[in-house]
């Protein structure tokens, strides 16, 4: 079954403990991405990833580190997490850009 | 920068009515996709329906169907024959077809309830 896959769907961790939320696709990909959804405000983009080794930054990437060493693994990491980092994350993919994109599950992370 | 607003925070519809969400964006760009995405409670992003800019012709998915006013820039959604299952937030979607990065940029979301 294609999917998008992130582990883990639910996390509660306190400031400045790193922490790493992991997505996976297996549809062979070119195209990740990592969006927050906050209420009021919509989806927003965080990072983006055209093909292994290539990242850039979306709209509101202060806080957040990714990494593209694989073609099917788009981790999302947080060196020192804060409070305004609380929300949900989803990832995202599609084969190339410009084209619809698939979506994980979610993650809600709290950050007390 | 492209910008999307849903102006109803809120809607609700009673059971086999028709609803219409509206949306509209800005942007100086001529070549674009625009989506709709449902995500019911379970919070997944499911996409329901796209535009393509340079397509006259309104997109339609079965009971759901699209009025795509470009030079209005509005591009809202019809929801035919509603069903409880229809209840769920929804998001209009703006996607370049000019610049790079394949951002989406999403609307504030329309949390929409289908009453029995």
């Amino acid at each position: 079954e294609a999917q998008v896959t992130q582990n883990p769907r639910y996390l509660i961790t306190v400031t400045g403990k790193k922490l790493t939320v992991t997505c996976s696709q297996n549809m062979n990909h070119e195209y990740m991405s990592w969006y927050r959804q906050d209420p009021g405000l919509g989806l927003r983009q965080i990072y983006y990833s055209m093909n292994v080794e290539v990242t850039d930054k979306g709209d509101v990437p202060e806080g957040y580190k990714v990494s593209r060493k694989e073609k099917r693994n788009f981790p999302l990491i947080l060196e020192s997490p804060s409070p305004n980092q609380t929300s949900l994350y989803f990832c995202a993919s599609s084969y190339t850009i410009n084209q619809p994109q698939h979506f994980g599950d979610g993650t809600r992370l709290s950050i007390l | 920068a492209q910008t999307v607003t849903q102006s109803q925070p809120e809607m609700s519809v009673q059971e086999a009515e028709t609803v219409t969400l509206s949306c509209t964006y800005d942007t100086s760009e001529s070549n674009y996709y625009l989506f709709w995405y449902k995500q019911p409670p379970s919070r997944q992003m499911i996409l329901v329906i796209r535009q393509e800019a340079y397509k006259q012709q309104n997109a339609t998915e079965n009971r759901f169907s699209v009025n795509f006013q470009k030079a209005a820039k509005s591009f809202s959604l019809k929801i035919s024959d509603s069903q409880l299952g229809d209840t769920a937030m929804y998001f209009c979607a703006f996607m370049s077809r000019e610049t790079s990065g394949s951002r989406l940029t999403f609307g504030e979301g329309t949390q929409l309830t289908v009453n029995p």
